[in-house]
């Protein structure tokens, strides 16, 4: 098993550009979670999904839309990129609400 | 809902003293606590957990401790080695309710 994939691995903007990150896992979890993480900051929930066909916004939604159209797959997006949106951003899944995520291994995204 | 604080925030030990790491929680109906770790460059990885239903568990160098009526829980690394340096992650939950909350972090560094 994979377990949970992201791509791509890095990604340079400019402010204005728009772009989608895709976070696929193979473990048939429900649950699915975008994070960003910023240097020496810890992780903060921007949307999540609790399966296949829906989403729901964490601490941190503005700036960012995700569809969640397959089961295995989680796509974020970014309409119209700006430099506050410069981070690494972090997938997860789980089977349920409060049990473990697994997490990908990231997406380290600079907007110019 | 539910609030994680994590201290300490940075923690410095040199290789082979032990290293201890604590985590308050909020919520009395939480009973779900896994420990990450996340290595440079890398998402956070699971390294251990414990549910309420136990005070203690251990795997090889690696412990933790919950204690219930005070709401906290602790990880401790005993014997500890460069590659133990990493920023360690605390959360909780109640697995078949909430969503996992994480704590802020802690930056364990091991000198040589």
């Amino acid at each position: 098993n994979a377990g949970v994939t992201q791509t791509p691995k890095f990604r340079v903007l400019k402010t204005g550009q728009s772009m989608t990150l895709l976070c696929a896992q193979d473990m048939n979890h429900e649950y699915m979670y975008w994070y960003r993480q910023d240097p020496g900051m810890g992780l903060r929930l921007i949307h999540y999904s609790v399966g296949e066909g829906t989403t729901a916004k964490g601490e941190v939604p503005d700036g960012y839309n995700v569809s969640r159209l397959k089961k295995q797959n989680f796509l974020l997006g970014l309409e119209s990129a700006a430099p506050s949106q410069t981070s690494v951003y972090f997938c997860a899944s789980s089977f349920w609400a409060g049990d473990t995520q697994y997490f990908g291994p990231g997406t380290r995204l600079t907007v110019l | 809902g539910e609030n994680v604080e994590q201290h300490p925030s940075t923690l410095s030990v040199q290789e082979g003293d032990s290293a201890v790491i604590k985590c308050t929680y909020s919520d009395s109906a939480s009973n779900y606590f896994p420990w990450y770790k996340q290595e440079l460059g890398k998402g956070p990885q699971l390294i251990i957990d414990i549910r309420s239903n136990v005070g203690e568990k251990k795997d090889q160098r690696i412990a933790v401790t919950l204690n219930k009526t005070a709401k906290h829980f602790s990880l401790h690394i005993t014997e500890t080695q460069p590659e133990d340096s990493a920023v360690y992650f605390c959360a909780a939950s109640q697995q078949a309710g909430n969503m996992l909350t994480f704590g802020g972090g802690t930056r364990l560094m091991v000198k040589p």
